[in-house]
């Protein structure tokens, strides 16, 4: 089955360590995105890819970065420079093209203490 | 960037038709309209899409009025596994905004 795979799905972590969470795609799409979501609120954009090698800032960039060496793999990783890094994590890709729908993830749930 | 309104919560019973709208008042020419519907500590999941007039498919419909400022998701015959947050999106592929969704519980 061709699905997107985010892991682990819980992640603790001490105050000021960096971590990285995985996800790895096999639909072949193009764009991959990296969300936020804090309980009870939307999904806010950190980052998305359109191409390989290639990605630009969402809305809080802040405190992570990504890279997108391979088209299937577009990792995330929490640095100690984001100020409330305990959230729920998703991943996403779509063929990024017009209209195209996101495919999600199930999601990390990082705790940072 | 358009940005959407829905309400923040509805309830139903099993078995009701339930209708879900969304304001979208600046929606741009070439937007789409999506529906994803997420559970909790699981991804959200597309469940419709559409443009102009009236999408059905196998779970739900999209009705869309000839002005595309809001839209309409209509979901048949509710179960108890319908129970969920529902989010309206519009534009493309780049430019998605997920607002707050409205959370729908459906009731025995």
């Amino acid at each position: 089955d061709g699905g997107i795979t985010q892991s682990p799905k819980y992640l603790f972590r001490k105050e000021g360590q960096n971590v990285t969470l995985s996800c790895e795609q096999n639909l072949n799409h193009d764009a991959m995105y990296w969300y936020r979501q804090d309980p009870g609120q939307g999904l806010r954009l950190i980052y998305y890819s359109q191409i390989v090698n290639d990605f630009q800032k969402g809305d809080i960039a802040e405190g992570y970065s990504v890279s997108r060496e391979k088209k299937e793999s577009f990792p995330l990783t929490v640095t100690s420079a984001q100020k409330n890094p305990t959230a729920f994590y998703l991943c996403a890709s779509s063929r990024g093209q017009g209209n195209s729908p996101l495919h999600f993830g199930n999601g990390t749930r990082l705790t940072v203490t | 960037l358009a940005k959407t309104t829905q309400p923040i919560s509805m309830d139903s019973y099993e078995g009701q038709e339930v209708n879900i709208t969304c304001s979208h008042n600046n929606i741009a020419t070439n937007d789409y309209i999506t529906w994803y519907q997420q559970f909790p500590s699981q991804g959200p999941r597309f469940i419709i899409q559409g443009y102009k007039t009236k999408v059905t498919n196998e779970v739900a419909s999209l009705f869309i009025p000839a002005d595309r400022k809001s839209s309409t998701l209509s979901l048949p015959r509710v179960s108890l596994s319908d129970t969920a947050v529902y989010y309206c999106l519009v534009g493309g592929y780049n430019k998605l905004i997920f607002g707050a969704g409205t959370r729908l519980a459906v009731h025995p």
